[in-house]
């Protein structure tokens, strides 16, 4: 079974530029998570979906962030503008019912 | 806000030497949930635990889920260079989605 994808891996952009991120959530999973992973700060919840709606979005830092969910097999994570601080891992995590969530390969953003 | 305490935070072990690494909390959590994760890539899933003093083994893996709900180990038995990474451990409380993290333990095996 696949698990869940992600793209693209790698992201290089300059400050000021658009970024989107997308994600695949394993088929049947009905709880998605866009997560952000830094050294300083580990893992972060930037926003959780549940049936495709939006639950709690209070870990997204700024207005810069947005993220949809337009159907149950795909969300994207956008920034606009990007900035150098915004440079980390993104994760996207399914979950079948709210408990084990499992993870995509991961975004590594660089933003110049 | 709730904290996991996870330790060692890194160690240094030889390839067939048994590890065991543990979480504590000084909140009660419903589920805890065990993950490795490898350079450049996500977080996998090892082990999930559901239910005050469940012991679950998957392969040379080992964890507990502690009688108080405050704290759960994992052991690693016989390691070997694959068992390399960083493993954290998560956890969510009743009626939660969100999982609480510790900051990981780096694992290395010298052949």
């Amino acid at each position: 079974d696949a698990g869940v994808i992600q793209s693209p891996r790698h992201e290089v952009t300059e400050m000021g530029q658009e970024v989107t991120l997308r994600c695949k959530p394993i088929s049947g999973h009905n709880s998605l998570f866009w997560y952000r992973q830094t050294m300083m700060r580990g893992l972060e919840l930037l926003i959780y979906f549940n049936n495709n709606v939006p639950i709690d979005d209070s870990g997204m830092p700024e207005d810069r962030f947005s993220a949809k969910m337009p159907n149950a097999s795909f969300s994207t994570l956008k920034i606009q503008p990007s900035e150098p601080r915004d440079s980390a891992v993104y994760f996207c995590a399914s979950s079948p019912a709210g408990y084990e969530q499992y993870f995509g390969p991961g975004t590594r953003l660089t933003v110049t | 806000g709730q904290q996991l305490n996870q330790s060692p935070q890194s160690m240094f072990i030889q390839e067939g030497e048994d590890v065991s690494m543990n979480c504590t909390s000084s909140s009660i959590f419903n589920t805890w949930l065990w993950y490795k994760q490898d350079p450049g890539e996500g977080p996998v899933l090892l082990i999930a635990l559901y239910k005050a003093g469940e012991l679950t083994s998957n392969g040379r893996l080992t964890a507990q889920f502690g009688i108080t709900r405050k704290d759960s180990f994992l052991n690693i038995s016989a390691s070997i260079p694959s068992d390399v990474g960083i493993y954290f451990c998560a956890a969510l409380g009743a009626g939660s989605y969100q999982l609480t993290f510790g900051k990981g333990t780096k694992l290395s095996v010298i052949p």
